[in-house]
C-alpha cells in the first residue's frame, strides 16, 4: 500500500528552528509537496521537490532524498503565525497526490 | 488571476438528507478539478477528480457522486447523507499538462451530519 508518515504534533519556540520529517512509501514517485494549513482553512502551497537536495525559499527550506523515501521541511526564525499544520504529499506513478495526515506545529513565545 | 469558489462555507444536515456542494474556478480553462474530504485531525482523502467536462474518476467507493456539467464547475452530491460523511470538503484545481501540477484549494465547506 501507499503510506506517508509524519509526526502528529511538534512544539517549538518563537525565533527558533524546527524540522518536520516526512517518510513515504508509494507506487512510483513524481514529486513531493509541502503545504501549510491553518486551522479551519484550506491548505496553501509551500514547496515542491522532485530531485534530491535542498530547496530554499526564504525562511522555509525543503529537502528530499528519493533513495531513502524521506523529506523534511525546515522552518527558520519561527514566528507565531507559523503555528499551523504542515502536510506532506507525494505524487505517485499515476500523478495523483497521496497525502500525509499532517504535523500540527505549535509555536510558543 | 485565478480564483476558486466553494459554497456553502458551513452546512448542517440531518442523516438521510441530500447534499449538493458546488465549486467554480475563474481565470483558467480546462483545469483539472478535485474533491477532497478531510476528517478532523486527518490528512486529505481524494474523493473525485476530473480532467474535463463529464469526465469523473472516483477514488473511494462511497455514497457520494460528482459531476462536471461545465468546464469550470464541479459539483459533489449525495442522495442520502451518513454520519460518516461529516468533514471538511475541499475543492482544488490544477493546470493540466504541467510537471509542476501544484493544486490550488478553495476555502472549503465544513459539513456536519447529525
Amino acid at each position: 500500500g501507499q503510506n506517508i508518515d509524519q509526526p502528529t504534533e511538534m512544539t517549538a519556540t518563537e525565533g527558533a528552528i524546527v524540522q518536520i520529517n516526512c517518510t513515504y512509501q508509494t507506487s512510483g514517485f513524481n514529486g513531493l509537496f509541502w503545504y501549510q494549513q491553518h486551522a479551519g482553512e484550506a491548505p496553501t502551497f509551500l514547496s515542491y521537490n522532485v530531485l534530491d537536495g535542498l530547496e530554499e525559499k526564504g525562511r522555509f527550506s525543503s529537502f528530499l532524498s528519493r533513495s531513502k523515501g524521506y523529506s523534511y521541511l525546515l522552518l527558520k526564525e519561527l514566528q507565531m503565525k507559523d503555528s499551523a499544520s504542515y502536510l506532506c504529499a507525494v505524487r505517485d506513478s499515476n500523478y495523483q497526490l497521496i497525502w500525509g495526515a499532517g504535523t500540527k506545529l505549535i509555536i510558543k513565545p | 488571476s485565478q480564483t476558486i469558489h466553494q459554497w456553502p462555507a458551513t452546512l448542517v444536515q440531518p442523516v438521510g438528507s441530500p447534499l449538493s456542494l458546488e465549486c467554480t474556478v475563474e481565470g483558467t480553462s480546462n483545469p483539472n478539478l478535485y474533491w477532497y474530504r478531510q476528517a478532523a485531525g486527518r490528512g486529505l482523502q481524494l474523493l473525485f477528480y476530473s480532467v474535463g467536462i463529464g469526465q469523473i474518476s472516483s477514488e473511494v467507493p462511497q455514497n457520494l457522486s460528482a459531476s462536471r456539467p461545465q468546464d469550470r464547475q464541479f459539483i459533489l452530491s449525495s442522495k442520502k447523507l451518513l454520519l460518516s460523511d461529516s468533514g471538511f470538503y475541499l475543492c482544488a484545481w490544477s493546470v493540466p499538462g504541467q510537471d509542476y501540477n501544484e493544486q490550488f484549494f478553495g476555502p472549503g465547506t465544513r459539513l456536519t451530519v447529525l
